[in-house]
């Protein structure tokens, strides 16, 4: 089936440094999203990207969906103490399910 | 109000009872999911229910069984709880038509079975 390999499978930075992560596939996809879950909490989505080559930001996070249509990536500036939490990427074909990643966990030092 | 709400959000069960976990979305939204995150965080795919008409069963034993009563709600029942089915369930929805993948998620149910 369709697989999505993300990495890193954890971080641990210092409060201030930028983070990138990035997910990769041997598959064509359609849409790349990426989604954060807090502890208790259920995913939430940060960024979704529909078109190759796309660049988008959303406060302190950048993602882009790579020119070949098989990865993405996500970067967070600044890493402040709230950007804890379990990062996923998901991709998407037209009609099909969605597949995620299986996460990067941040850890922010203060 | 939540978006997307699950009750219960901890259930502790014995092996070989039979439980429900209900969802409920007030997003107007056509399709609804059932995720299974594992131990180790992984996120999977149960079912997906558009407009109360089952189109995603992913390999998933019959013991558990989603009913969408409206396309409102889509509630799952697992009988014969095994050790295996503790996991934390996730019940998602996203606008029906052009399917986005941006989908909506509850707070999840923890499941222990004992």
């Amino acid at each position: 089936g369709q697989q999505l390999n993300q990495s890193p499978q954890s971080m641990f930075i210092q409060e201030g440094e930028d983070v990138s992560m990035n997910c990769t596939s041997s598959s064509i996809f359609n849409t790349w999203l990426w989604y954060k879950q807090d502890p208790g909490e259920g995913p939430v989505l940060l960024i979704a990207l529909y078109k190759a080559g796309e660049l988008t930001s959303n406060g302190r996070l950048t993602a882009q969906f790579g020119i070949t249509r098989k990865d993405s990536f996500l970067n967070i500036s600044a890493s402040i103490p709230s950007d804890v939490g379990i990062y996923f990427c998901a991709g998407m074909k037209y009609g099909n399910k969605l597949v995620f990643g299986a996460g990067t966990i941040l850890r922010v030092k203060s | 109000d939540t978006a997307v709400s699950q009750t219960p959000k901890y259930l502790v069960t014995q092996m070989g009872n039979d439980k429900s976990i209900k969802c409920e979305q007030n997003l107007g939204h056509d399709t609804m999911y059932w995720y299974k995150q594992d131990s180790k965080k992984f996120l999977k795919i149960m079912f997906s229910y558009n407009n109360k008409e089952l189109i995603i069963n992913e390999t998933v034993p019959n013991r558990f069984s989603p009913k969408s009563p409206d396309k409102a709600h889509l509630n799952l029942h697992i009988n014969s709880l095994e050790l295996g089915d503790s996991a934390v369930y996730f019940c998602a929805s996203t606008r029906g038509g052009a399917n986005t993948g941006e989908l909506f998620f509850g707070e999840g149910s923890r499941l222990t079975v004992l």
